[in-house]
């Protein structure tokens, strides 16, 4: 049963608009991350963030922006999709950590939304 | 840097047959290391993790995955698979160089067949 919400699961869209990806979690995590997945590739991590107003980019460079306004809510914006930009987009969240549950805290993650841009 | 190398792409294997999936992960510090499961048309969900202590750990569903630091491994196996097992498997990693952000390998698919 899912804690993290993504919407819309499937969007398709034209070349040249502006999407908003939604990404919300209602278990307090303060952690955030956004992972670009395509067929038979690593997942890619696009942005992540720390907590309220805290955001920094990922391994994979993305013409994406993000923000976090507040703990919960977590969106990606694209201000003028691509065709390049057509993948899989998953948001995932990490709990608040102390000592070493930093690195061993597993990532919850929301179903996904599949962007395809025409 | 932290890396994840599955070595199989795609494991086809018949219901109710054992299967093995290969991950190899490069780093020479103390390491998490962890196992995802991704269903059709969902996100990734936490299959097992190796944090410390014994080197087998077990999982939802059946799955055991062992982890050998002589040969940085961590086999992801199941001695009898079902259908229902079909799905794309991630292997990740944390630690290794001071980063809490997983990196994930590229995923083996386990086809179970009837």
């Amino acid at each position: 049963e899912a804690d993290i919400y993504q919407t819309p699961r499937y969007l398709v869209i034209g070349t040249g608009k502006k999407i908003t990806l939604e990404c919300s979690q209602t278990m307090g995590h303060d952690k955030m991350y956004w992972y670009q997945q395509d067929p038979g590739m690593e997942l890619h991590l696009i942005h992540y963030s720390y907590g309220v107003n805290s955001t920094e980019k990922g391994d994979l460079s993305s013409e994406s922006t993000v923000s976090r306004i507040r703990t919960e809510h977590f969106p990606l914006t694209l201000e003028s999709a691509r065709p390049s930009h057509t993948s899989q987009y998953l948001c995932a969240s990490s709990p608040p950590y102390s000592g070493t549950s930093a690195y061993n805290s597993p990532l919850h993650f929301g179903n996904g939304t599949r962007l395809t841009v025409t | 840097a932290q890396s994840v190398t599955q070595l199989d792409s795609q494991v086809p294997v018949f219901e109710e047959a054992p299967v093995e999936l290969r991950c190899n992960y490069s780093s020479s510090v103390s390491v998490y290391l962890f196992w995802y499961v991704q269903y059709p048309n969902q996100g990734l969900q936490l299959l097992l993790k190796y944090l410390s202590g014994s080197t087998l750990v077990k999982g939802i569903n059946g799955f055991e995955a062992e982890f050998n630091k002589s040969q940085t491994s961590f086999h992801l196996r199941k001695p009898s698979v079902h259908i229902s097992d079909t799905a794309e498997y991630f292997c990740a990693v944390t630690g290794s160089g001071g980063s809490y952000i997983p990196t994930f390998g590229r995923g083996t698919s386990l086809i179970v067949h009837p």
